[in-house]
């Protein structure tokens, strides 16, 4: 079993500021991780993705994530925010065998105030 | 674009009716998941076809019944709708190669149950 938890539901951000979402993950076997956007009304569109190697991944519009097997966590970091970065981002993990299931933490809403 | 489109995009049913939601995946992408998400959460694992054949299941009753087409389409339906199904259903594609697979999101379908 496999449990993922984002550790704050809303983010506010003034623009142009670094900002940090929080996610924690258990599993009892090797998963990956990932990170994932949603804009309003739209389906999910994938950040990031952690599935080996160094620890410190890099994904689209200029966000990076950084694996830290020790404390379970796969935070996601950017320098900078521009007002559309305003969404809903979710982190996820996958089962590395079996029929691969993803679980999804319940969201991290990032408002980016002017 | 992720190559995966689902339809419809909106829909309103009653209690007790029953729906069919349609993916369509990239052509190569033996295999597919569905996903529940209800509002402010994040997307729950209904199940996932491979091949054709049902390889994995959440948390969810037998009213939710999928199909898996060798043209690269699928099906969610729900029998007996409840209030609670009111969702964003999300589907998602992958080629399966035995290795770990990024899975690419359809845009949903939001159902509305009255």
């Amino acid at each position: 079993a496999q449990s993922v938890t984002q550790l704050d539901s809303q983010v506010p951000v003034f623009e142009e500021a670094p900002v940090e979402l929080r996610c924690n993950y258990s599993s009892s076997v090797s998963v990956y991780l990932f990170w994932y956007v949603q804009y309003p009304n739209q389906g999910l569109q994938l950040l990031l993705k952690y599935l080996s190697g160094s620890t410190l991944v890099k994904g689209i519009n200029g966000f990076e994530a950084e694996f830290n097997k020790s404390q379970t966590s796969f935070h996601l970091r950017k320098p900078s925010v521009h007002i559309s970065d305003t969404a809903e981002y979710f982190c996820a993990a996958q089962n590395s065998g079996g029929y691969q299931k993803v679980t999804f933490g319940t969201g991290t809403k990032l408002q980016v105030i002017p | 674009e992720t190559g995966v489109t689902q339809s419809p995009t909106h829909l309103i049913k009653t209690r007790g009716q029953q729906v069919t939601l349609r993916c369509s995946s990239q052509s190569g992408h033996n295999t597919v998941s569905w996903y529940q998400q209800a509002l402010g959460q994040g997307p729950q694992f209904i199940f996932q076809y491979y091949r054709e054949e049902e390889n994995g299941r959440g948390n969810f009753p037998p009213r939710f019944s999928g199909l898996q087409f060798p043209n690269y389409s699928s099906e969610l339906n729900v029998n007996a709708l409840e209030l609670d199904d009111s969702a964003l259903y999300l589907c998602a594609s992958r080629r399966s190669t035995g290795r770990t697979d990024t899975q690419y999101f359809g845009p949903g379908t939001r159902l509305t149950v009255l």
